[in-house]
């Protein structure tokens, strides 16, 4: 058990579609965090939620829209994507103030865009 | 911004030996921190050593080993006695105190019986 929980683990959605990504912590940790893994790139940090609040957005397309409804929870909701949007999805969680100790992260969820 | 760069895409190495993964950073940071994660193919991301820009002393975990050049941005990653189960993507990531991760490429470390 990592305390990092990814649902779905695949995700197979049509470019109109609407889905949902969920992210669940029970580590205590106040930070949460969206990464997108592309091959042969480095991860791309997509947004940051520090007590709940977005900290950061990396110039995500509206595309993806995050929410975060308690330091435990993370959502990705995911409308109208383009087949360049498919990619392993990594939440991560960890502490604001201590993240020199690293993140914890899930397994992902592998996701396709057809 | 940071750039961390790992030049080998791919390597391999037999069973029981010792391989050595490179990573390069550029930061103009003097307080930071330095990691290689390990992506298996259960995809999770699992941190494997951790050092801090203020320690010279090299990081140690078990078999695996960090060679941390400061002067010269280098953190090299070293596993001994490969053994099947580190087959995985290797990732050097660098972090400032305040703000946020910067990832390379990954090396897919391939170990063969």
């Amino acid at each position: 058990e990592t305390g990092v929980t990814q649902t779905p683990r695949h995700l197979v959605m049509g470019m109109t579609n609407k889905k949902s990504l969920k992210c669940e912590q029970h580590l205590g940790h106040n930070a949460m965090y969206w990464y997108k893994q592309s091959a042969k790139k480095p991860l791309e940090l997509m947004f940051v939620y520090n007590f709940k609040e977005q900290t950061e957005n990396n110039s995500v397309p509206s595309r993806f829209s995050p929410e975060c409804p308690n330091s435990s929870h993370l959502f990705l909701h995911l409308h109208t994507l383009q087949p360049e949007d498919s990619a392993l999805y990594l939440c991560a969680s960890g502490e604001r103030t201590g993240a020199g100790y690293g993140y914890t992260f899930g397994s992902g969820t592998r996701l396709t865009v057809v | 911004a940071q750039t961390v760069t790992q030049s080998q895409p791919e390597m391999s190495v037999q069973e029981a030996e010792t391989v050595t993964l490179s990573c390069t950073y550029d930061t103009s940071e003097n307080n930071y921190y330095l990691f290689w994660y390990k992506q298996p193919p259960s995809r999770q991301m699992i941190l494997v050593i951790r050092q801090e820009a203020y320690k010279q002393q090299n990081a140690t975990e078990n078999r695996f080993s960090v060679n941390f050049q400061k002067a010269a941005k280098s953190f090299s990653l070293k596993i001994s006695d490969s053994q099947l189960g580190d087959t995985a993507m290797y990732f050097c990531a660098s972090y400032n105190t305040g703000n946020q991760f910067y990832f390379g490429t990954g090396t897919s470390l391939t170990v063969i019986p």
